[in-house]
C-alpha cells in the first residue's frame, strides 16, 4: 500500500517565478492538507482541501493557491516566489470518514534564488 | 489561539540512557495530541497518538507518551535510546483530520 507522494523531491527558482508541487494521497485517504517547514522550524499549516475544496485556511498570502482532483490528489501552487518561500513543503493525507491520523509525505525542497 | 511549547531545542542522550521529551499545548479543548519525528531532509512519520481512553500511549520503535491533562501535556519516552534515535521530534495538536499545530521540535543527538 503506498503512502503519500510527492513530486518533485527538489525544486529550484528564482525570485518572481511560480511553481506547481504535486501531492498524491495514501490509499483510502479523501484529505489533503499542505504544509511549510522553514529551516529550523515546525510545519506551518497552508490550507487543506476535501471534495475539491479548499476547507480550511492558515496565515499564508493569496499567492498560495490548490487544487483537489476527482481522485483526491492536490496541487500547491505559489506565484510571484519570494526567497523567504524557501523551504520544505510537506502534504499530509487523511481520511474525514475512517482514519483522521495526518500522513505525511517525503516533501519537496523548494529553494528560491 | 492554540499552541505548541517543546521548550529543549536540543537534547543530548548517551546510548542506552532513557529519554523524555517534553511537550505542553494551549487548547480550547483536549485536542487530539500526536508525535511525529523527522530524520534529516525527510517528511513526517507518526510515532503515535492519543484520542481518548488511557492516558499512556504506546507507539513504534519502543516510545510512549504520557497525557497529563492537569498540566496540558504530552511527554514522550523511551526506556533505551539507540543511536538511530537521533532525529528532530515534533508534537502537535488538532482534531484528527483538521489542522495540526506543531511545535518547533527537539533535536535528539545520541552521544556513544
Amino acid at each position: 500500500d503506498a503512502g503519500v507522494t510527492q513530486s518533485p523531491t527538489h525544486l529550484i527558482k528564482t525570485r518572481g517565478q511560480q511553481v506547481t508541487l504535486r501531492c498524491s494521497p495514501k490509499s483510502g485517504h479523501d484529505t489533503v492538507s499542505w504544509y511549510q517547514q522553514a529551516l529550523g522550524q515546525g510545519p506551518q499549516f497552508i490550507f487543506q482541501y476535501y471534495e475539491e475544496e479548499e476547507r480550511q485556511r492558515g496565515n499564508f498570502p493569496d499567492r498560495f493557491s490548490g487544487h483537489q482532483f476527482p481522485n483526491y490528489s492536490s496541487e500547491l501552487n505559489v506565484n510571484a516566489l519570494l526567497l523567504g518561500d524557501s523551504a520544505l513543503y510537506l502534504c499530509a493525507s487523511s481520511s474525514r470518514t475512517g482514519e483522521e491520523t495526518q500522513y505525511f509525505g517525503p516533501g519537496t525542497r523548494l529553494l528560491v534564488l | 489561539a492554540q499552541s505548541v511549547t517543546q521548550p529543549d531545542i536540543h537534547i543530548t542522550v548517551s546510548e542506552g540512557a532513557s529519554l523524555e521529551l517534553r511537550c505542553n499545548y494551549s487548547y480550547g479543548a483536549t485536542p487530539y495530541l500526536f508525535w511525529y519525528v523527522q530524520s534529516p531532509g525527510q517528511g513526517l512519520q507518526l510515532l503515535l497518538k492519543y484520542f481518548s481512553g488511557d492516558t499512556l500511549v504506546q507507539g513504534i520503535k519502543g516510545f510512549e507518551a504520557e497525557f497529563k491533562r492537569s498540566q496540558s501535556s504530552f511527554n514522550l519516552r523511551k526506556p533505551s535510546v539507540h543511536w538511530s534515535d537521533a532525529a528532530e521530534y515534533f508534537c502537535a495538536v488538532g482534531y484528527g483530520y483538521s489542522t495540526l499545530t506543531f511545535g518547533k521540535g527537539t533535536m535528539l543527538l545520541v552521544s556513544p
